[in-house]
């Protein structure tokens, strides 16, 4: 079965700090996809990215990070610097490599206060 | 790049009504669209698997006389929820996977339904 746990249900930051939020994943598939989606208060999903299980290299996009680690099953997501504009709800989703269906998370709402 | 459309954005209806919600993928054809439902601080669970020229297939614990889906065309699938009820009112997304060189899910910007 496929499970995909974030633990922090709510953050709250002060503007310009750093901020990382957690992501573990359950899967018995060798092939699967992570992804994270950023959800702002309009209600549309917004896709930040997707890594396969096959590419445990790190990623970074501006202020964003993402740290990949099979050995810990974890897909965390930092922000550095963070901003008022990144307040909004972040969801964690797995696809395992057969399926086209998407796993979420419970998500993480984020609050960066200025 | 491709984008995935709802209509309508918001509704209200009385209860014991039909509402129906449209999706559609606005620059790609796709054989399958999916239906998520979130309601308020919570995450997106899948309802059902909207299937192109064939009956769609549903999760667990959702009811598919009470939420009838219909993937007409390879653009268009619609969720309509049938007698509608104040529990039902929620937030309905629908997504869209576009295949290619990099598969790759795009989602509508949700349909906010109140049931009152």
């Amino acid at each position: 079965a496929q499970k995909v746990t974030q633990a922090q249900t709510e953050i709250s930051v002060v503007e310009k700090e750093d901020v990382t939020l957690d992501c573990v994943y359950e899967t018995r598939d060798t092939t699967y996809y992570l992804f994270w989606y950023k959800q702002p208060p309009s209600g549309e999903l917004v896709f930040l990215i997707r890594r396969n299980s096959f590419d445990e290299q790190n990623e970074i996009s501006g202020r964003y990070s993402w740290n990949f680690q099979k050995s810990t099953s974890s897909f965390n997501f930092t922000i550095t610097a963070s901003q008022v504009v990144d307040s909004a709800v972040y969801f964690c989703a797995l696809r395992q490599g057969g399926s086209e269906k998407l796993v979420f998370g419970k998500g993480t709402k984020l609050t960066v206060n200025p | 790049g491709a984008v995935v459309s709802q209509h309508p954005s918001w509704v209200i209806c009385k209860s014991g009504t039909s509402v129906k919600i449209e999706c559609r993928s606005l620059d790609f054809q796709a054989t399958t669209m999916f239906w998520y439902r979130q309601f308020p601080k919570q995450s997106l669970m899948l309802m059902a698997t909207s299937n192109e020229g064939s009956k769609a297939t549903y999760e667990q614990g959702v009811e598919k006389d009470k939420f009838l889906i219909n993937h007409a065309s390879l653009t268009l699938s619609t969720l309509t929820v049938t007698s509608a009820h104040p529990e039902d009112s929620s937030f309905y997304i629908c997504s869209a996977p576009k295949t290619g060189k990099i598969y790759e899910q795009y989602f509508g910007p949700g349909t906010r339904l109140t049931v009152t």
